[in-house]
């Protein structure tokens, strides 16, 4: 059973419209949860990362955090083309990330 | 500047041979990790050294040796390459959350994508 299990998609939106990523996992020891974008070809970078219940914005996007139910979400409001990757969640726990297998999110011109 | 650097970033070699790859980061972070990402993309922890101090190990064939000689740089050795070992190898960085049992953000190296003929 994965840890940490993700939609693996292709999820198209047109763009300007929002993007929904979701993720589920579970282990409850998990304390912080992070959404990593990587482009074909290059390496994973930070896009949020949230700790706390509840939401987290940080321009376009959005962190949702429901340790409850063991699901975290990331929106993209006003997709633009350039935010065509695949989308990585992953939950950190003493020191340890784990992975899920990513969302491939094309946004449609 | 860089901050997460490996080298090389292409390995091309033939199975049964050693090779090894190097990470060095100038964030002055504490935590240094090597991950696995295979063709389809599922990317997984194998190593992570605290202050040159192994911490986390994972289920990872004793041909692979991670070797920290300092806090900024965490190299791997694969020895008798297997045709399995074909994949990209990430090396991360983070701080260490003090007294904790969270993660904090650990920030990616380019890659080496290694190619086992």
């Amino acid at each position: 059973q994965k840890e940490v299990e993700q939609n693996s998609g292709p999820l198209s939106v047109p763009e300007g419209a929002i993007a929904s990523l979701n993720c589920t996992y579970s282990d409850r020891g998990s304390q912080s949860f992070f959404w990593y974008r990587q482009y074909s070809g290059k390496s994973p970078e930070l896009i949020m990362s949230i700790y706390s219940n509840g939401d987290k914005e940080d321009g376009r996007f959005t962190a949702q955090l429901n340790k409850a139910s063991q699901y975290v979400s990331l929106l993209i409001r006003d997709s633009q083309p350039s935010d065509s990757a695949t989308y990585l969640c992953a939950g950190g726990q003493n020191e340890k990330l784990t992975f899920g297998t990513g969302t491939r999110l094309t946004i449609i011109p | 500047d860089t901050a997460v650097s490996q080298t090389p970033k292409y390995l091309v070699t033939q199975m049964g041979n050693d090779k090894s790859i190097k990470c060095e980061q100038n964030l002055g972070h504490d935590t240094m990790y090597w991950y696995k990402q295979d063709s389809k993309k599922f990317l997984k922890i194998m190593f992570s050294y605290n202050n040159k101090e192994l911490i986390i190990n994972e289920t990872v064939p004793n041909r692979f040796s991670p070797k920290s000689p300092d806090k900024a740089h965490l190299n791997l050795h694969i020895n008798s390459l297997e045709l399995g070992d074909s994949a990209v190898y990430f090396c991360a960085s983070s701080r260490r959350v003090a007294g904790a049992s969270s993660t904090d953000t650990q920030y990616f190296g380019p890659g080496t994508r290694l190619t086992v003929l």
